[in-house]
């Protein structure tokens, strides 16, 4: 199938500290895979992609995480910042154009 | 910084309306998309457009649903009649063909929000 989902909902996390946001996925065709940011009334903000020949991808503060033999892709953000609360999505591509999200996952940054 | 911008921000119409949200892609885009968002849960794909057709809809995309892209600026989603169901956040989002190799890369708008009576 095309499903991707999340482990957990929430994820609460002090300024300063790493977070990390797990995502699984079902269809071990799939290739590619995408994270996606949504703060509060805006639209998804693309953060990071990574194809399935490679198994870590790093951005500014970000790093994606890919294991194909378990099917889990996450997303680490170092020294989370205020800034970084929002909604995060995993997606994948099933189609011609077409992504897939997951269901999200709230991240609260603690002062 | 190019943005794709969306109109109304937020629409409330009766039940059996025709509704259009307009969408100004980010111009030098060619790939349009259509997704949706039921308040509180995930992002769906509705439809993705390119070279003035359809190139791929879900099972969600059925006849009361077209899209259109009239001036070649614009690009509108038009819900012939509404139901209680359609009633969700429609974002349109645009995508680069010179970033080809980064299929994933979509730039979406702060959305519509469609409320259904």
């Amino acid at each position: 199938g095309e499903s991707v989902g999340l482990h957990l909902p929430t994820l609460s996390v002090q300024e300063g500290d790493n977070s990390i946001i797990n995502c699984a996925y079902s269809n071990s065709a799939s290739d590619y895979f995408i994270w996606y940011k949504q703060e509060s009334g805006k639209g998804p903000q693309f953060i990071i992609d990574i194809r399935s020949n490679m198994d870590k991808r790093q951005g500014q503060r970000v790093t994606v995480l890919l294991n194909k033999t378990v099917k889990h892709l996450s997303l680490q953000i170092a020294a989370t910042q205020p800034g970084d609360s929002a909604v995060y999505f995993c997606a994948e591509k099933a189609g011609a154009q077409k992504l897939v999200f997951g269901q999200g996952t709230r991240l609260t940054i603690n002062p | 910084e190019p943005e794709v911008t969306q109109t109304p921000s937020h629409q409330v119409t009766q039940m059996g309306q025709e509704v259009i949200l307009r969408c100004v892609p980010i111009s030098n885009h060619l790939y349009f998309y259509w997704y949706r968002q039921i308040l509180g849960q995930k992002v769906e794909f509705l439809v993705s457009f390119y070279n003035n057709e359809i190139s791929e809809k879900s099972e969600i995309f059925d006849d009361q649903f077209s899209v259109e892209r009239p001036d070649g600026s614009n690009f509108t989603l038009k819900i012939r009649s509404t139901k209680l169901e359609d009633s969700a956040m429609y974002f349109c989002a645009s995508r680069s063909r010179e970033r080809n190799y980064r299929p994933g890369e979509l730039f979406f708008g702060e959305g519509s929000r469609l409320t259904v009576l």
